[in-house]
């Protein structure tokens, strides 16, 4: 158990439709990070959050936006979803910034979308 | 070509040693790390390497990291059936992506009993 969490595991919608996706990361992790994992591009980083900041941004579609609480909590708002975002979410977290700050993953968010 | 590579599949039977290649593009890469993934699962941090080492041994685990090649290797002794998941290797510290890990397509370790 990585001490990252992530809610719902399996989530099933229809094209079109919002989905939220909801991360808490490990008791004293000010970063959280978002990675995609599909079929045809393997895992991908989406966006980092710093304390609240967004950090970076990787390969994430307009459609697609994130946001880092108070209580370091994150999001990841999924809307207007296709039948190609059929794919795991994954969570992870760090202590900090600095490159050499491991990241650990949460078991992720399967997101069916037909 | 991709940033990060590695081979799809790896067959061993119980009890041999595993060997998982992945080679990267990106001589910047600072911190260089195996991830375990099995089915239906997250992703398990196994090990890393900083670029400044040749090797990382840890427990079963062994890294070895060719920096001039641009080459890291997993060997996993003894492999066993529990052993059997996807290895992902992942480089982060690349000047131009902060510390965002780019991953490789994976390894599928396949361990017979």
């Amino acid at each position: 158990d990585s001490g990252v969490t992530q809610t719902p595991k399996h989530l099933i919608t229809a094209t079109g439709q919002r989905v939220t996706l909801r991360c808490s990361p490990r008791s004293g992790d000010l970063s959280v990070y978002w990675y995609q994992q599909s079929l045809d591009q393997g895992l991908q980083f989406l966006i980092q959050y710093y304390n609240g900041e967004e950090r970076a941004k990787g390969n994430i579609l307009e459609r697609f936006s994130a946001q880092q609480f108070p209580d370091l909590h994150s999001e990841l708002n999924l809307s207007s979803l296709e039948l190609g975002d059929s794919a795991l979410y994954f969570c992870a977290s760090s202590r900090g910034t600095g490159v050499q700050e491991t990241q650990y993953f949460g078991p992720g968010t399967r997101l069916l979308v037909l | 070509g991709e940033d990060v590579e590695q081979s799809l599949f790896l067959s061993v039977r119980e009890g041999d040693s595993s060997v998982i290649n992945c080679t990267y593009t990106d001589s910047s890469s600072t911190y260089l790390y195996w991830y375990k993934q099995e089915p239906g699962a997250g992703l398990q941090l196994l090990t890393y390497i900083f670029s400044n080492m040749d090797m990382k041994q840890d427990q079963r685990l062994t890294v070895l990291l060719n920096k001039k090649d641009k080459h890291l290797s997993l060997r996993i002794a003894d492999t066993q059936t529990g052993d059997s998941a996807i290895y992902f290797c992942a480089e982060s510290g690349r000047v131009s992506a902060g510390n965002m890990l780019t991953f490789g397509g994976g390894t599928r370790l396949m361990v017979k009993p």
